[in-house]
């Protein structure tokens, strides 16, 4: 079964500065999400893509954030200067027409 | 905004036994409803998907229902095994934009051998 893969599955990271979180969706799916959650809290919508450009994106999606498809397969999460707030699990997820989600197994990223 | 709540936030039940979880939203206008499971540190697993013009779904072992003028949803795990001890998230699509998924905060299932 086709699967979202994402990298690196933990990331440690000193306050301040920037980090790339990598997914690699599902072929033949049109539109990308990340959502994250907090330990202990409920999974959170971040950002959605769409044809090559952000379709929504919530108010945690603030200028610190941003996504790119760079190559027609890949779909990064990039945190330009992160915070002690940032650490959470970062999820990938994709999906095609009215099919579900699929969603890769998670970034675990902490900040220091 | 959609909110998303989920009842009881934690059950533990003996292995062989039927159990349903139930989850509730605010916002009848929904695209889909889709329930997974998540283990410790883990990601999502999907385990039903349910479109906005449908009941229900079922697959193996496990049973959603839907019901959108009232807000709600049940998750029937029948025959339970200590293998589903896991927390089972609701998520309810959204009709605009992207069809973002509103989470809730989980019940978490522990089945005792």
């Amino acid at each position: 079964e086709p699967e979202v893969t994402q990298t690196p599955s933990h990331q440690v990271t000193q306050m301040g500065q920037e980090v790339i979180l990598r997914c690699v969706p599902i072929s033949n799916h049109l539109y990308f999400y990340w959502y994250r959650q907090i330990l202990g809290q409920k999974v959170e919508f971040l950002v959605s893509f769409y044809n090559n450009e952000i379709s929504e994106k919530s108010e945690i999606f603030d200028d610190q954030f941003s996504v790119e498809r760079p190559d027609g397969s890949n779909f990064t999460l990039k945190i330009r200067s992160t915070k002690l707030e940032d650490s959470a699990m970062y999820f990938c997820a994709s999906r095609t027409g009215n099919r579900g989600y699929t969603f890769g197994s998670g970034t675990r990223l902490t900040v220091v | 905004k959609q909110e998303v709540t989920q009842i009881p936030a934690a059950l533990s039940v003996p292995e062989g036994e039927n159990l349903v979880l139930n989850c509730s939203f605010t916002d009848s206008a929904i695209y889909n409803l889709q329930w997974f499971r998540q283990d410790p540190g883990k990601g999502l697993t999907s385990l039903l998907l349910i479109q906005s013009s449908q009941r229900e779904q079922t697959s193996g072992r496990l049973n959603a229902s839907l019901d959108k003028s009232s807000g709600r949803s049940t998750l029937y795990i029948a025959a339970s095994q200590p293998g589903d001890s896991a927390t089972y998230l609701c998520a309810v699509g959204g009709q605009t934009g992207a069809n973002n998924l509103f989470f809730g905060t989980g019940t978490r299932l522990t089945v005792i051998p």
